[in-house]
């Protein structure tokens, strides 16, 4: 089974803050890398699909890049707002073709 | 707008009972998914069809199997239930390429008593 880790696994901050969460996965036999936001009572939502080393993704407030050689992503988001709390997944694609997900980070933005 | 519907979202269960869990999504996805999520731990995967009729067991199948008649909808069966398989469990599909996002449903909490 592959490991993939998130880090934290939970975080407080300050309506207004900007904060970043780190998803780590295998270096080897990489496809793509995942994001999802999954809000309590709602379905997890795709937030970005990263395929290539050095890519960066943005959405609004919320970035990614990537980094397949040393197998790490961050997640960025900047301004922090309450909607913005949710538990955010990373999931691994490797040679499998099936994901793997991290246990998440847990998001708290206080007003 | 993409859609993948579960056929309830909260269920409560005896051991022993036979529990189905149905999946419909209305995309034309080729691939269809079954996870369950547990506190601390990762969205696991239960079971997945490419195709009609087609399954592959994923990372925990013992104790559930799966039905796939229609390329719509792919069924969860936990023959008998028990305690240690009280979770939420999700949904998703996705289309023919692994990099394609997958879309879940709003989840099932089940509860075995």
């Amino acid at each position: 089974i592959l490991n993939v880790e998130q880090s934290p696994q939970s975080l407080h901050v300050q309506e207004g803050d900007s904060t970043n969460f780190t998803c780590s996965f295998p270096s080897s036999n990489f496809y793509a890398l995942h994001w999802y936001r999954w809000e309590t009572a709602k379905s997890p939502e795709a937030l970005f699909v990263m395929t290539l080393n050095g890519d960066e993704k943005k959405k609004g407030r919320i970035s990614a890049t990537l980094n397949t050689k040393e197998g790490y992503s961050y997640l960025y988001i900047k301004g922090s707002q309450p909607e913005d709390s949710a538990t955010y997944l990373c999931a691994f694609l490797g040679s499998a073709r099936q994901l793997t997900f991290g246990s998440g980070t847990q998001l708290t933005v206080l007003p | 707008d993409v859609k993948v519907t579960q056929s309830s979202r909260y269920l409560v269960k005896r051991t022993g009972e036979k529990v189905f869990l149905e999946c419909v999504q209305d995309m034309d996805h080729e691939n269809m998914f079954w996870y369950r999520q547990d506190p601390g731990l990762g969205l696991r995967l239960i079971y997945f069809s490419y195709d009609v009729k087609m399954k592959e067991k994923g990372d925990i199948p013992e104790g559930y199997s799966v039905s796939r008649e229609k390329k719509e909808r792919f069924s969860l069966i936990l023959e008998s239930a028990s305690t240690n398989q009280t979770s939420m469990y999700l949904c998703a599909s996705r289309g023919g390429q692994g990099t394609d996002t997958q879309y879940f449903g709003p989840g099932t909490r089940l509860t075995v008593l």
